[in-house]
């Protein structure tokens, strides 16, 4: 019944790891997001995929690559993780740019 | 670019209050504005959906207006109760959304 569903809910991990973060989205959207929110809660875009192609790629750094193996998934992988990389991560989609944009419950993300 | 800013940073009101809270925008060409509702440790909940040619848009006891050529848009929490308490966050949308830095609320019992 999720519209929009990330896993996982908490990964904890010490620095120089690699680790994904999944998301789905069961609502037929073209468009998936993924959004950074730092501590003192702001939210920045870092990806946006349109129908399994790239859109948007704001200043990220190459370790973050996103994937999305088809219009419905959109997941994140991120390698040599580093502490400033703790955050929460959320997903997002939407159908068209008139569309209410719709979240996941995010991926807190804590780097050791 | 766009710049969403969030008047004010928080607010803490007695229950049963009405309040505004306010967002102002750079760039008026925006498809359309949208406030969220988020809770400590959770994600954002879709509140009020406003299209770039609507003025108004109501649900329940909130009501979410947009002026787009003064760039603000203001949401109305009427009769406000405790579990009104949460960072209310309004996005502006063009090729993406642009987020303000929310309003954190408090309703005091």
């Amino acid at each position: 019944d999720t519209a929009v569903s990330q896993t996982p809910k908490y990964l904890v991990t010490q620095m120089g790891n690699d680790k994904s973060i999944k998301c789905e989205q069961n609502l037929g959207h073209d468009t998936m997001y993924w959004y950074k929110q730092d501590s003192k809660k702001f939210l920045k875009i870092m990806f946006s995929y349109n129908n399994k192609e790239l859109i948007i790629n704001e200043t990220v750094p190459n370790r973050f690559s996103p994937k999305s193996p088809d219009k419905a998934h959109l997941n994140l992988h991120i390698n040599s993780l580093e502490l400033g990389d703790s955050a929460v991560y959320f997903c997002a989609s939407r159908d068209t740019n008139n569309s209410p944009l719709h979240f996941g419950n995010g991926t807190r993300l804590t780097v050791t | 670019k766009q710049e969403v800013t969030q008047i004010p940073a928080a607010l803490s009101v007695p229950e049963g209050e009405n309040l505004v809270l306010n967002c102002s925008f750079t760039d008026s060409a925006i498809y359309n504005l949208q406030w969220f509702r988020q809770d400590p440790g959770k994600g954002l909940t879709s509140l009020l959906l406003i299209q770039s040619s609507q003025r108004e848009q109501t649900s329940g006891r909130l009501n979410a207006s947009l002026d787009k050529s003064s760039g603000r848009s203001t949401l109305y929490i009427a009769a406000s109760q405790p579990g009104d308490s949460a960072t209310y966050l309004c996005a502006v949308s063009g090729n993406q959304f642009y987020f303000g830095t929310g309003t954190s609320l408090t309703v005091i019992p």
